[in-house]
């Protein structure tokens, strides 16, 4: 069965730090894979999707970045972050399908 | 206006109710229309999807497109505290990129 994990759970980070967020998933192969964030009381805003290594398609321009060295690795990164980058992180799955999985998330703090 | 629009509650209904969570669009182009469930600090898990009009059951969940009013609905029926979660409809066209409502906030209490 497919997995799909995200670290960490929880993070805390200054203002003007860098970000890591790591995505993998387990059990499929060549999967499309995607970021997105969720604000307090609002909805999911699609910010990365990729449908194979080294192909990243951006929604929204911000001062984040995303790769995918592997075919099941998707990672979120940020030189410098912003107060207006905390949120919930999800990272998602699918195969060929409007059916998306998604991870547990990451709650970003930025201080 | 927002392409997807879903009212952001909380929707508060007694045990064995029946529920009824609706978001209406504006894009003609969106052919699919998912339903996502999503509990306090965890990530949505995807209920449900219909491809363009008609209903579909599963369970105690029933979900309902109208294309024509660009309308769409999740029912539940006997409504339990375990529904108690946010609820997100999505819709997408051909690429499958879906586009997300806000969520409804549902609490079923005892």
């Amino acid at each position: 069965s497919q997995t799909i994990h995200q670290w960490p759970a929880t993070l805390v980070q200054p203002v003007g730090s860098p970000l890591s967020l790591e995505c993998t998933v387990e059990g499929t192969s060549n999967p499309n894979l995607y970021w997105y964030r969720q604000a307090a009381g609002r909805g999911l805003q699609l910010l990365f999707y990729s449908v194979g290594i080294g192909q990243i398609s951006s929604e929204v321009p911000q001062n984040l970045s995303a790769s995918r060295p592997q075919d099941r690795q998707f990672i979120l990164s940020s030189k410098k972050l912003l107060l207006s980058d905390s949120g919930f992180y999800l990272c998602a799955w699918s195969v060929d399908s409007v059916e998306q999985y998604f991870g547990p998330g990451t709650r970003l703090t930025v201080t | 206006q927002k392409e997807v629009e879903q009212d952001p509650g909380p929707l508060s209904v007694p045990e064995g109710a029946i529920v009824s969570l609706n978001c209406t669009y504006s894009n003609s182009a969106f052919q699919y229309f998912m339903w996502y469930r999503q509990y306090s600090r965890k990530g949505p898990e995807l209920l449900m999807y219909t491809y363009s009009s008609g209903n579909k059951e599963d369970g105690r969940f029933t979900a309902q497109v109208d294309k024509s009013s660009k309308y769409i609905s999740l029912f539940i029926r006997d409504s339990q505290p375990s529904d108690s979660a946010t609820y997100l409809c999505a819709m997408s066209g051909g690429s499958y990129i879906p586009t997300f409502g806000r969520g409804t906030s549902l609490i079923v209490h005892p």
